[in-house]
Formats: C-alpha cells, sequence, structure tokens
C-alpha cells in the first residue's frame, strides 16, 4: 500500500522558477526520503531527512518536515530543464534492523525552456 | 563504487510463461530490495533481505513469485506463470544494515507481458 501522497500530481513551470512539491504520510516514520526518477530510468536519490530534523539543504534542493503534520515539502530552486522528472518521496520505518521505504504516488514535474 | 546491477533491462514473454531477474547489490550492502513499479504508480516493496534472511515479504505474490539470495550477496527474483497485469519494471535495490541508511536502486527491469 502507499503511504504518502505527493501533491500536486503534476506541476509544469518555466525554467528559472522555483519548483514546490509536498508530501503527506499516515504512520510514524523513523526518516524521509525524496527521489528523482527520470522517464524510463531507475531511482536517484536526492535527500534524506531524519524525524528529529526540520529542514536539510543540498545544493539547489530544500527540504522540510513536520511531524506533528505529517507532512513534507521538497524544494528545488531555480529550476532547469534537466530536472523535469518524476519525484517521489518515500517514508522510511524500521524493520528486523533494515530500513524499508514505503513511496508515494509521485510528482510529474516539467521544466520548459 | 558500482551501483546496483540488475538484468536483464527488458523482457517481453507471454502469459504463463516463466521469467527470472537477477539483482547484484553495491558491495558491502545487507540489505536488497525487490521493489515493483507499476507505470503511473510509486514503487511497491515486494521483498525485502537481510543478508540471506527474509525480513519482509508481506506483500509478494507468493502463489507465482519467488525470490531468493543464496550466500548473501545476489539475488534472483522469478515469476511463474506470469500475467497480464505483471507487466512493470522490477527495481532492486541496496542499503547498509541499520535503519536510516539511504538505499540505492538500480536501473530496473522492464517486464512486458503479452
Amino acid at each position: 500500500s502507499q503511504q504518502g501522497e505527493e501533491d500536486p500530481q503534476a506541476l509544469s513551470i518555466q525554467e528559472g522558477e522555483n519548483a514546490t512539491m509536498n508530501c503527506s504520510y499516515k504512520t510514524s516514520i523513523n526518516n524521509l526520503q525524496w527521489y528523482r526518477q527520470n522517464s524510463g530510468r531507475g531511482l536517484v536519490h536526492l535527500i534524506l531527512i531524519r524525524s528529529n530534523e526540520r529542514e536539510k539543504h543540498s545544493g539547489r534542493l530544500r527540504v522540510t518536515l513536520d511531524t506533528s503534520k505529517k507532512s513534507s515539502s521538497l524544494l528545488i530552486t531555480a529550476s532547469r530543464a534537466a530536472d523535469t522528472a518524476s519525484y517521489f518521496c518515500a517514508t522510511g520505518g524500521v524493520t528486523g534492523g533494515g530500513n524499508k521505504l514505503t513511496f508515494g504516488t509521485g510528482t510529474q514535474l516539467k521544466v520548459e525552456l | 563504487e558500482a551501483g546496483v546491477a540488475q538484468s536483464p533491462r527488458y523482457k517481453i514473454i507471454e502469459k504463463r510463461q516463466s521469467v527470472a531477474f537477477w539483482c547484484n547489490p553495491i558491495s558491502g550492502h545487507a540489505t536488497l530490495y525487490w521493489y515493483q513499479q507499476i507505470l503511473g504508480q510509486g514503487p511497491k516493496l515486494l521483498i525485502q533481505f537481510q543478508n540471506n534472511g527474509v525480513v519482509d515479504d508481506s506483500q509478494l505474490p507468493k502463489d507465482r513469485f519467488s525470490a531468493e539470495r543464496l550466500k548473501g550477496v545476489d539475488s534472483t527474483l522469478k515469476i511463474q506463470p506470469a500475467k497480464l497485469e505483471d507487466s512493470a519494471v522490477y527495481l532492486c535495490a541496496s542499503s547498509r544494515r541499520g535503519a536510516g541508511n539511504t538505499i540505492y536502486f538500480g536501473e530496473g527491469s522492464w517486464l512486458t507481458v503479452v
């Protein structure tokens, strides 16, 4: 079953603009991770934020986490055409000493020149 | 370091036939996962291994799907017999042992059942 719900399902912006994607989830988590998937390719890990963190940055990416609202957001600043992809949030729980990720439904981002 | 390797990349089979996918995780990663991603949806966990033991296979359709990870390294996922609804991308991933570690994905094996 899907844990997270991304919003919006699809987003189209102009190059140079910022893109914001939101993720809501239902159960308690250990961490939340964001992944990118280009058409026909595998998933590329972008950033991991732990449940005791509120904000994290990596290059042009900024992720926030609000555990009280069970939500997270991914901000991509100064977007580029190469950022066109599907973006997934995945919540991490703890299963038998390993990490288990439950993915959301994804946001399709299109960055136009 | 080398990434997660999967093969074959693409496979087309007829329904009721069988198919097997192979995965080689990143060296040193104790945890290995198989996910199924149907077009337009997020990946769904099928099975998770810790070394060569199964941690979670609650969403694996055991009447037709099987997976093994002999010697705690490579893994194979088999579907027999295949159904039309099994058409999907099968993603293998791996991570270091323990919660909160990044999970790295392979490029996926694309299955079309006709």
